[in-house]
Formats: C-alpha cells, structure tokens, sequence
C-alpha cells in the first residue's frame, strides 16, 4: 500500500472551507485513496475514497491530482464539529483490508 | 443498536491478569477487524475475519494475544498476562466485506485499556 503524508496539524476558520492535502507519491494504478476522520474519544468514521476522478458526497469532496500523487480532502464549510484528526490512507483494491492508518492531520476549527 | 458494540467501554486491571474485550459487529457483515490506539498514535492493525476464512493474525504483537469470531459474529479478544505497554484503546470494525475497493470500516467506540 502507498505511504502518505500529511501535514501534522492545520487550523480552519468556522464557516470557512477546510482544505486538507494528503501526498502519496508512491501510489500504484489501482490503489483507493480513502479519507476518515476520528473525533475526541470516538471511534474513526469514514468519509469519503476515490480512485481517479473527483469525489463528492455529503461529508466532502475528494480531489485527486491527475497523476494520483496527491489528493486533498475539502470541508466546504468547516464546524466546530469538523475538528479531528483526518486520515488519509491509501489501499490496495486487491491486498484489501488492513488499513494503516498513520498519524494524520489534526484539524482545528475555530470560532 | 445499530452500530458496533463493544465492551467493556472501560477496563482496569492489574498487572499480568486476563482481560477479554468483547465486540459485536453490525449485524450481516462478514468482514471484522481489531486495532489498537496508544495514547497519541494511529491505528495499529492487530487481526482481521473474513466471513469462515482463516483469520490474518499477522499484526498481532505477541504469542499473549488472541481473538476469536463465533458464529461469524461477535468477536473476543484476548489478552494474557496484561503488561503496562498493553494500556491502548481497543477499536473494532466491521464492514459488509472485505476492505477492497468498496468497503468502507464502521467502527466501535472501543474500550480502553489500562493495566497498572
């Protein structure tokens, strides 16, 4: 599975859109990227993957640069309740399951 | 609930005791994992179930670790002669099947570990 890095911490005005890059230079073709996020004392919730093309649900959008080594994760309008630490992990369609959840980016919006 | 359970939410125990965490996936998925989290860490992957497929041990850390999945559902995780480096919360997940390119992890709230 691809190593990714993330930047360790990023503040967020409320109401503003959170933008939270993830690189992952060493991803190969069939490889997912998925994003989750882990509140305080919660377990991690997942938001949102993508292979090549952008990806949007209610949560987030995903974006993905065409040459799949980077992607970013956007909060288009951040909470109070958006702050938590954000996983990006990449996953190997075929190897499946053991996500490696590294140290991710804990976000903090402020008021 | 609809959810994933586990229990207890909160453990203490001493030094070199038993302890078994418990975890009920939701119900229909055949997939189930455990992961641990040390104070201020990522996930670390311990095991993982696949409907009647062998288990995938390969991230347990030692031979004091064990899980079992009865009946394709609740799962037990065992840890012997607790050590202090075993003080971690304890997080479960399930999914509909395998990780895969469609899968998507549902976790528990897990239970914390503290061993004195």
């Amino acid at each position: 599975d691809a190593k990714t890095t993330q930047p360790p911490s990023m503040d967020c005005a409320e109401g503003r859109a959170a933008n939270l890059p993830c690189n992952h230079s060493t991803i190969s073709g069939n490889e997912y990227v998925y994003w989750y996020r882990q509140i305080h004392s919660q377990g991690p919730q997942y938001i949102i993957h993508g292979l090549k093309n952008n990806e949007t649900n209610e949560m987030a959008s995903l974006i993905i640069t065409e040459d799949r080594k980077s992607s970013t994760l956007i909060l288009p309008h951040a909470t109070l309740r958006d702050t938590a630490v954000y996983y990006c992990i990449g996953l190997n369609s075929n190897s499946g399951y053991a996500l490696n959840f590294g140290k991710g980016t804990s976000l903090l919006v402020t008021p | 609930g609809a959810g994933v359970s586990q229990s207890p939410s909160n453990k203490v125990t001493e030094k070199g005791k038993d302890v078994e965490l418990r975890c009920d996936p939701i119900s229909g998925h055949t997939a189930l994992y455990w992961y641990r989290q040390s104070l201020g860490q990522g996930l670390e992957f311990l095991i993982y179930f696949q409907g009647n497929s062998a288990p995938d041990k390969s991230g347990l850390p030692s031979d004091r670790f064990s899980a079992e999945r009865t009946g394709g559902s609740v799962s037990t995780l065992t840890i012997q002669r607790t050590q202090q480096e075993d003080s971690a919360v304890y997080l479960c997940a399930s999914s509909p099947q395998a990780g895969g390119n469609t899968g998507e992890l549902f976790f528990g709230e897990g239970s914390r570990l503290t061993v004195l």
